[in-house]
C-alpha cells in the first residue's frame, strides 16, 4: 500500500502570512501527484496535477512544487487569506493503473 | 452541469442491514472510485474501476462490494453494516487511464467528487 504523508496535520495563521505544507509519497513507481482543496461542508476540488521533477504550478497565490526523486512535494499560500482556510490533501498515482491514494491532508486556519 | 451525483445523502442503519450507495457520472469518466473520510484519517480508497466491468480493491475494501456494469454508474453495497462503517463516503470520477477506451494518453485527469454521503450505523 502506498503511504502519502503530509505535514504538518494542521496550521494556524494571521491573515497575510505565507505558508508552506508538505506532501511525502515513494518515488518508486511515481506517475502523478495531486493538490486538492477541501472546504467543510463541500466537497474537494482539485487545485494541481503534476507528473515532472521539478515541475511548478501556480494558480493566484497559491503554488506547487514537486520532487519526483526524493519524493516529497511543497504547497505555497502567499499572502494568506481567511477564505484559504480549508483542508489541503495531497494524493499520489503510483502507476499507469490510477487508483489515488491521499495523504491524511493538512488543515489551515487563517484568521483576520 | 450534473458532475457526479450520489445518493442518498443521508442514511441511517442498525447493525447488519444492508444498503447500497448509488453514483452517477455523466462525464464519460472512465476511472471511478469510492472514498470513506473519517476524522484525521483524511481520504481513505475503498474500491476503485478502471472502467465497466472492472473492478480492484484500494486500502481499506472489507465489508463493501462494488460493481461496474455501466461506465456512468458504480454503486458501493454494504452487506451487513457495522457501526465501524459509519462515516462520510465520496464517490469521485476522473478522466481516462492511460490506455483506456478514451485513448487519453497520460491517465494523470484530476478527480471530481460527488458531494458526499453521511452514513450513521447504530
Amino acid at each position: 500500500i502506498l503511504n502519502v504523508e503530509q505535514s504538518p496535520q494542521s496550521l494556524h495563521v494571521q491573515e497575510g502570512d505565507s505558508t508552506n505544507f508538505t506532501c511525502s509519497f515513494p518515488s518508486s513507481n511515481f506517475y502523478a501527484l495531486h493538490w486538492y482543496r477541501w472546504e467543510t461542508a463541500k466537497s474537494p476540488e482539485a487545485l494541481f496535477v503534476m507528473t515532472l521533477n521539478g515541475d511548478e504550478k501556480k494558480k493566484g497565490r497559491i503554488s506547487a512544487t514537486l520532487n519526483t526523486k526524493e519524493g516529497y512535494s511543497y504547497l505555497y499560500i502567499k499572502g494568506s487569506q481567511p477564505e484559504d482556510s480549508a483542508t489541503y490533501l495531497c494524493a499520489s498515482i503510483y502507476n499507469q493503473g490510477g487508483k489515488l491514494i491521499f495523504g491524511q491532508g493538512t488543515e489551515l486556519s487563517v484568521k483576520p | 452541469n450534473a458532475g457526479v451525483t450520489q445518493t442518498p445523502k443521508f442514511q441511517v442503519l442498525k447493525t447488519g442491514q444492508s444498503m447500497t450507495l448509488q453514483c452517477a457520472q455523466d462525464m464519460n469518466h472512465e476511472y471511478m472510485s469510492w472514498y470513506r473520510q473519517d476524522p484525521g484519517m483524511g481520504l481513505r480508497l475503498i474500491h476503485y474501476s478502471v472502467g465497466a466491468g472492472i473492478t480492484d480493491q484500494g486500502e481499506v475494501p472489507n465489508g463493501y462490494n462494488v460493481s461496474r456494469s455501466t461506465t456512468e454508474d458504480f454503486p458501493l453495497r454494504l452487506l451487513s453494516a457495522a457501526p465501524s462503517q459509519t462515516s462520510v463516503y465520496f464517490c469521485a470520477s476522473r478522466t481516462g487511464v492511460a490506455g483506456g477506451a478514451s485513448r487519453r494518453k497520460d491517465g494523470t485527469g484530476e478527480l471530481f467528487f460527488g458531494e458526499g454521503s453521511r452514513l450513521t450505523v447504530l
